[in-house]
């Protein structure tokens, strides 16, 4: 079964540092998405992207944050000037976008972010 | 804003089944979805629903959908000690860009 993947799982980078989280999304999915759990904590939306922009972001998307997709099959995440509050699990998600069972949102396993 | 609330915590006995509760504000909510997270793993699409359905079932699983109340449920039939995990309901919004607002997690524990 087709799966997102993210790389790396697990990073651990020191405060004021850019990190960049790496995610292959599912190859006919049109929708990506990154999603943040801090420990113990909801899942919370930062943002969706379609058709090369942003189409939607939530506070907690601010200028620190960016998405990018460089090429056909990579969608990342950077995060300039880590903070400890940064420190989370990071879900990169796709879905077709295409209605029905097509608005389904699969999630990768997760880049687990530890800022020291 | 959107809201999806869960009750914290269920323990079952192995063999009996789970029910796991989940309410939300949004009335125009199109898609309800149940997903799974075991212990530092990522989260696994268990099923969903389309607002227009009051039930789902697949294997193991019943899903309920009280549209009026904006109640949804996730039926666990002989509860196996692998159920254990936590279980996030979540809804998606209507008429956007298939924004997706998770619930607090239901931490279900299976004692043998």
């Amino acid at each position: 079964e087709p799966e997102v993947t993210q790389t790396p799982s697990h990073q651990v980078t020191q405060m004021g540092q850019e990190v960049i989280l790496r995610c292959v999304p599912i190859s006919n999915h049109l929708y990506f998405y990154w999603y943040r759990q801090i420990l113990g904590q909801k899942v919370e939306f930062l943002v969706s992207f379609y058709n090369n922009e942003i189409s939607e972001k939530s506070e907690i998307f601010d200028d620190q944050f960016s998405v990018e997709r460089p090429d056909g099959s990579n969608f990342t995440l950077k995060i300039r000037s880590t903070k400890l509050e940064d420190s989370a699990m990071y879900f990169c998600a796709s879905s077709e976008g295409t209605g029905g069972s097509g608005n389904t949102i699969y999630f990768g396993e997760g880049s687990w972010l530890t800022v020291v | 804003g959107e809201d999806v609330e869960q009750s914290l915590f269920l323990s079952v006995r192995e063999g009996d089944s789970s029910v796991i509760n989940c309410t939300y504000t949004d009335s125009s909510s199109t898609y309800l979805y149940w997903y799974k997270q075991e212990p530092g793993a990522g989260l696994q699409l268990l099923t969903y629903i389309f607002s227009n359905m009051d039930m789902k079932q697949d294997q193991r699983l019943t899903v309920l959908l009280n549209k009026k109340d904006k109640h949804l449920s996730l039926r666990i039939a002989d509860t196996q000690t692998g159920d254990s995990a936590i279980y996030f309901c979540a809804e998606m919004e209507s008429g956007g860009y298939q924004k997706v607002t998770f619930g607090t997690g239901t931490k279900l524990q299976v004692i043998p």
